[in-house]
């Protein structure tokens, strides 16, 4: 069974860059049939997409992120990354990674969630 | 100001139906790209009910069923019990920009 498990420190000070790594166990991350995203939700709101990788590095961000944004994926280890530079506290939010079979799609397993907060 | 409109909240007491509306535009749901549904109970992280607009992924008992017409969706939950009580959230891709998943606001499910 598909498990995956997000990693990455809980507070981050403001114009920092966060790192977070899923990473995935049960199933291959180099299936060609899995796209590979990040989401979050900030603190009594809504989710929002941040990106989605391809473990042949095709990538796609969301356009208000994406200056922000690096993504990539490490095949040895069955992991993939976020790095989201620039933090100030409206990227306080719990982060999701998650499997998508095709993109655009549906995300059909999820990680339990990594809360980050940013503050100095 | 989410990109797909769910209503904040609706309710229902056990036994009834509820549907959860999501309405979008020209640039995602109305240009033929599929919606999914996701419930979110406290503290957890969201799980798939609904993908391709109507299709249950295994598990997902068929009291919960989803529609596409236009430029909405809706999903519909029969039989309504008590663990229904959830936040639901709808997602489509928009082709607008460069293309990105987009969300609703979702919608806070009250069982009377």
């Amino acid at each position: 069974q598909l498990q995956l498990q997000e990693s990455g420190p809980g507070l981050v000070k403001p114009s920092e860059t966060l790192s977070l790594i899923c990473t995935v166990s049960g199933g291959s991350i180099s299936s060609s049939t899995s796209y590979w995203g990040w989401l979050r939700q900030p603190p009594g709101k809504g989710l929002e997409w941040i990106g989605t990788i391809h473990y042949s590095g095709m990538s796609f961000y969301n356009p208000s992120l994406k200056s922000r944004i690096t993504m990539s994926v490490d095949t040895s280890e069955s992991q993939f990354s976020l790095n989201l530079s620039s933090m100030t506290a409206a990227d306080t939010a719990v982060y999701y990674c998650a499997r998508q079979p095709d993109y655009p799609g549906a995300f059909h397993t999820w990680g339990q969630g990594a809360k980050v907060t940013v503050s100095s | 100001q989410s990109v797909l409109t769910q209503p904040p909240s609706v309710s229902g007491a056990p036994g009834q139906r509820v549907t959860i509306s999501c309405t979008g535009s020209r640039s995602n749901i109305g240009a033929g790209y599929d919606v999914d549904w996701y419930q979110q109970l406290p503290g957890t992280a969201p799980k798939l009910l609904i993908y391709g607009s109507t299709n249950r992924p295994s598990g997902v008992p068929d009291r919960f069923s989803g529609s596409k017409s236009g430029t909405s969706a809706s999903l519909a939950i029969t039989g309504l019990q008590a663990q229904d009580e959830a936040d639901y959230y709808c997602q489509s891709f928009d082709s607008s920009l460069s293309g990105s998943e987009v969300f609703g606001g979702g919608t806070k499910l009250t069982v009377l």
